[in-house]
């Protein structure tokens, strides 16, 4: 089955609204990292998580390294927040393992 | 600052057919680089990574070479391209296991 998985797999906002992304990881993560991927296949990096929680603008992410899970949280969706989102977990020095994906869709 | 280029954008290729895919960072020495690759709707699956020029380490087996032949360079190739190839190449760098940054990607059909 799937090491890291990330519900919901799609999600429909609309501007100005909030909501809340998670992973949880049946392998042993030891950080987490948090992208967004464009339409056009590009990915950006939100966040580099250790044990604990950051916080950026609108977004923040949490990572439960005990509880084996991670969160990211947005607040007031904007229109250029729509893309699929991937966490990805690290437990084996330089193999990251990705998340199955969230396809966000920010309506007007 | 740090940039990383891929080339090419896009291919469209024959089954059997030899493929080589580039990627180039500058402006960071001795980088560890990274091989991903995504099904159409689907998750990044790690290939290879490389932390020093000439060492490549293969993640997973799906009949691909890769090579880092400059500390700046890594290079994704197979001699005979199979229908299952189809895809978006991704490639990545960080310093030692901290954040990942992408590239902008190669869109690869295999016809």
């Amino acid at each position: 089955g799937d090491k890291v998985k990330q519900s919901p797999s799609a999600l429909s906002l609309q501007e100005g609204t909030n909501s809340a992304l998670r992973c949880n990881f049946s392998i042993a993560a030891t950080t987490v990292q948090w992208f967004l991927q464009n339409p056009r296949g590009s990915l950006m990096n939100l966040f580099y998580l250790v044990p604990g929680t950051k916080e950026n603008g609108r977004l923040k992410s949490a990572f439960d390294s005990k509880e084996s899970y991670s969160t990211l949280h947005i607040r007031d969706a904007q229109l250029e927040d729509s893309g699929t989102y991937f966490c990805a977990a690290d437990n084996m020095g330089y193999k990251l393992t990705f998340g199955t994906g969230t396809s966000l869709l920010v309506d007007p | 600052a740090q940039t990383i280029h891929q080339w090419p954008v896009a291919e469209i290729k024959a089954v059997g057919s030899p493929l080589s895919l580039g990627c180039t960072i500058k402006g960071k020495s001795s980088p560890n680089l990274y091989w991903y690759w995504q099904a159409t709707g689907g998750t990044l699956q790690q290939l290879f990574y490389s932390i020093t020029v000439g060492q490549v380490e293969s993640v997973v087996q799906l009949n691909l070479s890769a090579s880092r032949p400059k500390d700046d360079q890594f290079i994704l190739s197979t001699e005979k391209l199979l229908l299952s190839h189809s895809g978006f190449y991704l490639c990545a760098w960080g310093i030692q296991e901290n954040t990942l940054y992408f590239g902008e990607g190669s869109r690869l059909i295999v016809v």
